[in-house]
């Protein structure tokens, strides 16, 4: 079945950095790719995804690359801001129907001010 | 009001005692799922189901049962808690293309 590894676990950054958090996946099928955002306190909430058919995807601070040949994606998070701490979760799926979503363990995001 | 609504949000309890988490919604989706979150590794999938009649087991169901009451609701049961079994818990709704809708999670805590 599919394995999704994310790293780094941890990620400190200074306001106005970048961030960038990467992730593999191994099954070849997999052709969705949400990346969710989990405040503390609440669920996990959708902020990006990519379908295979595409190769780069933004949204205003917040892009996402995926190289299906090598099988990994990335969240790119431009001028972070403290609002941006969080823990954020990859995922891969060969469907769009959510019960075989696999997601990576998480990265915990510091953005210090 | 949440669209995605779990009780209890914290429950400490005993080795032995039967949890039930419950879960409702108001988004309209037929796919509901229930995963636990656990640090270190993510989100994995305990139930899903598509509709009333269909249940389905995920990668992690043992130990755990469900019910689907109707459309908008969606149980999680453990029939004898174990220690293993504290973790955090989220019910999660889809309509099947692609976006997962997350409740505010259930904390279980099991002595």
């Amino acid at each position: 079945g599919e394995n999704v590894e994310q790293h780094p676990s941890t990620l400190s950054v200074q306001e106005g950095d970048s961030a960038v958090i990467k992730c593999t996946y191994s099954d070849s099928a997999s052709n969705y790719f949400p990346w969710y955002k989990q405040e503390l306190g609440k669920g996990p909430q959708l902020i990006i995804d990519i379908r295979s058919n595409v190769g780069e995807k933004k949204d205003q601070r917040i892009a996402v690359t995926l190289n299906k040949t090598a099988k990994h994606f990335s969240l790119h998070i431009t001028e972070t801001q403290p609002e941006d701490s969080a823990v954020y979760f990859c995922a891969a799926t060969p469907n769009t129907g959510g019960f075989k979503t696999i997601f990576g363990a998480g990265t915990r995001l510091f953005v210090k001010a | 009001d949440a669209d995605v609504t779990q009780t209890p949000r914290n429950r400490i309890t005993k080795t032995g005692k039967r949890i039930m988490l419950e879960c409702s919604q108001t988004k309209g989706h037929d796919r509901m799922y229930w995963y636990r979150q656990d640090p270190g590794l993510g989100l994995r999938l305990i139930y899903y189901s598509f509709d009333v009649k269909d249940i389905n087991k995920g990668e992690i169901s043992d130990g755990y049962s469900v019910s689907r009451q109707a459309q908008a609701k969606f149980s999680l049961s453990l029939e004898s808690a174990i220690p293993n079994q504290t973790a955090l818990y989220f019910c999660a709704t889809s309509d099947g293309y692609g976006e997962l809708f997350f409740g505010e999670g259930s904390r279980l805590t099991v002595l």
